[in-house]
């Protein structure tokens, strides 16, 4: 499995955007990038995927390095429920027999009102 | 829409006692997993499965059994339990690996049964 670096806590004022980072250099070609996140007291939630161009949806924005060895979230507009932690996962993109999320321990974001 | 839900919420058992976790959802997803999480720790994979009547080993399997005997559940089991099972324990689903012609199905998690073992 590819590893991943995240810096354990980082903290944003509602309202204003969040970039978090992920640092995953041993990634190799057929490994997509996934994000969930995870409220307090909740199951992880699914955020965003992306394989090498950057990708968008309803939730936030993923922004992947042009030789992929990076990838920041976007939240566009940080909301005090957007404080959890979040998680950067490379996963196989065909993963036969290998369906396992291998999470590590992720970013813990703040939200400061 | 209840997605995934898991019975009990909390429980509190003695060590050597069995207990069976319940996980349903309502998706038709046809794959599901069981995973738990320790203080400060990201989730590590007990068990999984891709279909009925099929379950296979994740990464820390040893103390589990698990059955899906029907497409909507998965059944984690301790059938002696010890002080090292203390955990929050998460089940998951998702559609199969191609899905539609995508890979890369995400999964849908529930919210937890937080396990205590005296």
């Amino acid at each position: 499995d590819a590893k991943t670096t995240q810096p354990n806590s980082m903290e944003s004022n509602e309202e204003e955007p969040v970039h978090l980072p992920c640092n995953h250099s041993t990634i190799s070609g057929t490994d997509y990038i996934h994000w969930y996140r995870q409220l307090p007291s909740q199951g992880p939630e699914y955020v965003i995927h992306g394989l090498t161009s950057n990708v968008n949806n309803r939730m936030a924005s993923l922004a992947i390095a042009e030789d992929r060895k990076s990838s920041t979230l976007i939240l566009h507009r940080a909301t005090l429920r957007d404080a959890a932690v979040y998680y950067c996962i490379p996963r196989l993109k065909h993963n036969f027999g290998n369906e396992k999320l291998t999470f590590g321990t992720g970013t813990r974001l703040t939200i400061i009102p | 829409n209840a997605g995934v839900t898991q019975t009990p919420k909390f429980r509190v058992l003695k060590t050597g006692q069995s207990m069976t976790l319940l996980c349903a959802q309502d998706m038709n997803h046809e794959y599901m997993y069981w995973y738990r999480q320790d203080p400060g720790m990201g989730l590590r994979l007990i068990h999984y499965s891709v279909g009925e009547g099929t379950t296979a080993k994740g990464e820390v399997p040893d103390g589990y059994n698990v059955s899906r005997l029907k497409k909507q559940n998965f059944l984690l089991g301790l059938e002696s339990a010890a002080p090292s099972q203390t955990s929050v324990y998460f089940c998951a689903s998702s559609y199969s690996i191609l899905a539609g012609g995508r890979s890369n199905q995400p999964q849908h998690f529930g919210d937890g049964t937080r396990l205590s073992i005296l």
